[in-house]
């Protein structure tokens, strides 16, 4: 079955760098785009970024000059970096399957908690 | 951005009929989808593009809207559907995401 797992930290000090992995099992990241998904502690969800599944990517303008998606096909695993991180960055960070016609969110990890602070 | 708005919560009893509103800012076509999420777990895709039933969903829920203005209807409502229900636009870029509407059970 259609799986996604998030992995990473859960603290973060300020000023560093977010790491986070995303794997995933039942599908193909060939066929399929894997999107990233924050929500700050209960509030609204914010789309982060895309991995298409030809290993193009996209991303929110609002995070564009410090994130970056990569991916390895043969581990089955999407990655997230993110830098410069502040306390604003604290949050549940999401990793998410798109529907094959590329709109809605068909299947999502867990989450991971991250905390931003020293 | 698009901003989606959607009333911040709701009160039902068992058995009652609740409609959830999201209004986008600008149209969607009809790429709106809904979810569900309950405390401690990840989001659940309800609804997709504006009137589809995810596979396994309960027929119980409904979604209706183009455009702008789109509902979500739960029909009977029961209690397991105590949750926050987003709604999500795929139409403009960025995806975005409305606030929530938390429903409650009286």
């Amino acid at each position: 079955q259609v799986q996604l797992k998030e992995s990473g930290p859960g603290l973060v000090q300020p000023s560093q760098t977010l790491s986070l992995t995303c794997t995933v099992s039942g599908f193909s990241l060939t066929s399929y785009s894997v999107h990233w998904v924050r929500q700050h502690s209960g509030k609204s969800l914010e789309w982060m970024g895309r991995m298409w599944s030809d290993g193009d990517t996209s991303y929110n303008s609002a995070f564009t000059s410090r994130l970056s998606i990569s991916r390895d096909t043969s581990k089955s695993q999407v990655f997230l970096k993110m830098n410069s991180l502040q306390t604003e960055d604290t949050g549940t960070y999401y990793c998410a399957r798109n529907s094959g016609d590329g709109s809605y969110f068909d299947y999502w990890g867990q989450g991971v908690m991250v905390t931003v602070s020293s | 951005d698009t901003v989606l708005t959607q009333s911040p919560a709701l009160a039902v009893s068992p058995g009652e009929r609740v409609s959830i509103s999201c209004r986008a800012s600008e149209g969607v076509n009809s790429y709106m989808h809904w979810y569900q999420q309950k405390p401690g777990q990840q989001p659940k895709l309800l609804i997709y593009k504006a009137s589809n039933l995810a596979s396994g969903v309960p027929a119980r829920f409904s979604g209706s809207g183009s455009g702008t203005d789109f509902t979500l209807t739960i029909d009977p409502v029961e209690a397991d559907d105590t949750a926050t229900y987003f709604c999500q636009q795929s139409w403009n870029d960025p995806d975005t995401f409305g606030a929530g509407t938390k429903l409650e059970l009286k």
